[in-house]
């Protein structure tokens, strides 16, 4: 079972649209949690920590849960702007795992 | 607030030349980490550095592949020599403690031929 798997999509969805990707991490004592978005040839960029309680930040929410050793990110009202591939990274006792993204494409 | 630096952005080399990559670290980051992402894939860390100290280099090819950081900021990473496989993005990526929140630079595009 590889570290940090996600769903590779790609996802097309339209305009408005909520859509939502998973992430699953097979060590049950990993620490912490993030989202990054990478633009195709760009670098990754965070989107956001996830906290166990669960946060948002305007559109995006993401949540965490340990028990099934998954981690969701979700975006509401889709833009355009949003197509990008999404990353989640593990921390792994100070070892970053990042899966290989899942692709979201938005069309008008 | 400047960001993380990496230089050059290109590079074409023939395999078994050599090539190396620097990386300048957010001011005040201790941890800074070099990474290799292959077109399709997630990056893949390759060394880990806290301050001047490695913190984790278990997945580089030790054969071929060197990192320092001498005084604790910047930062190169070298090849030699470089096979076909290696080409790649390398990411640098910089973040004020271990674990915490990472901020990447935009990368060095390297072809092998």
């Amino acid at each position: 079972r590889k570290e940090v798997e996600q769903d590779p999509g790609p996802f097309n969805v339209p305009e408005g649209a909520t859509v939502a990707f998973n992430c699953t991490y097979s060590n049950s004592a990993s620490q912490s949690f993030f989202w990054y978005r990478q633009d195709c040839r760009k670098e990754p960029k965070l989107l956001m920590s996830v906290y166990s309680s669960g946060n948002e930040d305007g559109r995006f929410t993401a949540q965490l849960n340990r028990a099934s050793q998954y981690i969701s990110l979700l975006i509401r009202d889709s833009k355009l702007s949003d197509s990008a591939t999404y990353l989640c990274v593990v921390n792994d006792n100070n070892d970053m795992r990042f899966g290989a993204g899942t692709r979201l494409t938005v069309k008008p | 607030e400047a960001g993380v630096a990496q230089s050059p952005r290109y590079k074409i080399i023939e395999k078994r030349q050599s090539v190396a990559f620097w990386c300048n670290p957010i001011s005040g980051h201790a941890t800074l980490y070099w990474y290799q992402q292959i077109l399709g894939q997630g990056p893949k860390l390759l060394i880990q550095f806290q301050n001047n100290g490695v913190v984790d280099d278990s997945q580089l090819p030790k054969d071929r592949f060197s990192a320092e950081r001498l005084k604790g900021v910047d930062s190169t990473l070298k090849i030699q020599p470089a096979k076909l496989e290696d080409s790649a993005v390398y990411l640098c990526a910089s973040s004020l403690t271990t674990g915490g929140e990472q901020y990447f630079g935009p990368g060095t595009r390297l072809t092998v031929t």
